[in-house]
């Protein structure tokens, strides 16, 4: 059975930095593309980006380009999501979801519970 | 970057009657090589992650009720749900998947009138 774990809610100030994991388990990680999608407070849902953890190959969204890193740990099956330096519009519910299979162009069929990230002074 | 656009923002259908979603994309997300259109329907629920209903703008993923339905080809497409039922209420999104990163539409919100 496929599953993506996240880790749990995180609250920090503004300028600090935060990684998030999305741990995968029940199938072969290399060889699935799988990303972040974020959902700010009542609004919807965006894509920020996606990798490939078989050789890294990591895409991104040109909103998100620059303001946050994506990467995968294929040692421990587990993805990332990472803020060097966070602001209060960075509050938000972040999704991982994984492809249904392992070509490029296909459809998001598996999602992670959902990390909360409360940005606040 | 394709732009996914749906219409309306919200609507209210009474219980058992027809509810329909519209969703624009900015671009053809027909590949013409295997005649498939690129398009997701997923169902969003407060305080869950989404819940995949449609691919390929027409599949119904195992398990998704059958009053749920897509259609549509190339920039246009359209999710109906043929009857609704009070556990139906929430928030509806397109994706298109043409491009190894998606994207999604704004949402639609279902609600009962």
């Amino acid at each position: 059975e496929v599953q993506l774990v996240q880790s749990g809610a995180e609250v920090k100030k503004p300028g600090e930095s935060l990684k998030i994991s999305c741990k995968a388990s029940g199938y072969s990680f290399p060889n699935y593309w799988i990303g972040w999608v974020r959902q700010m407070p009542g609004k919807g849902l965006e894509w920020m980006g996606i990798i490939y953890p078989g050789d890294s190959d990591t895409r991104y969204s040109p909103s998100f380009q620059g303001q946050v890193t994506i990467s995968a740990d294929r040692s421990i099956n587990t993805a990332y999501l990472q803020w060097s330096s966070l602001k209060a519009s960075d509050t938000a519910m972040y999704y991982c979801s994984r492809h249904v299979s392992p070509n490029s162009e296909t459809y998001s069929a598996y999602w992670g519970q959902g990390t909360l990230v409360t940005v606040s002074s | 970057d394709i732009v996914m656009t749906q219409s309306p923002d919200s609507l209210a259908v009474s219980l058992g009657e027809r509810a329909t979603i519209n969703c624009k994309s900015s671009q053809s997300i027909l590949y013409s090589s295997n005649n498939k259109n690129y398009l997701a329907w997923f169902q969003q629920k407060p305080g869950q992650p989404p819940k995949l209903l449609i691919y390929w703008a027409s599949t119904r993923e195992s398990g998704v009720p059958d009053r749920f339905s897509g259609s549509g080809s190339g920039t246009d497409f359209t999710l109906t749900i043929s009857s609704l039922q009070a556990e139906d209420v929430a928030v509806y999104y397109c994706q298109q998947y043409y491009f190894t990163l998606p994207t999604f539409g704004g949402g639609t919100k279902v609600e009962i009138k």
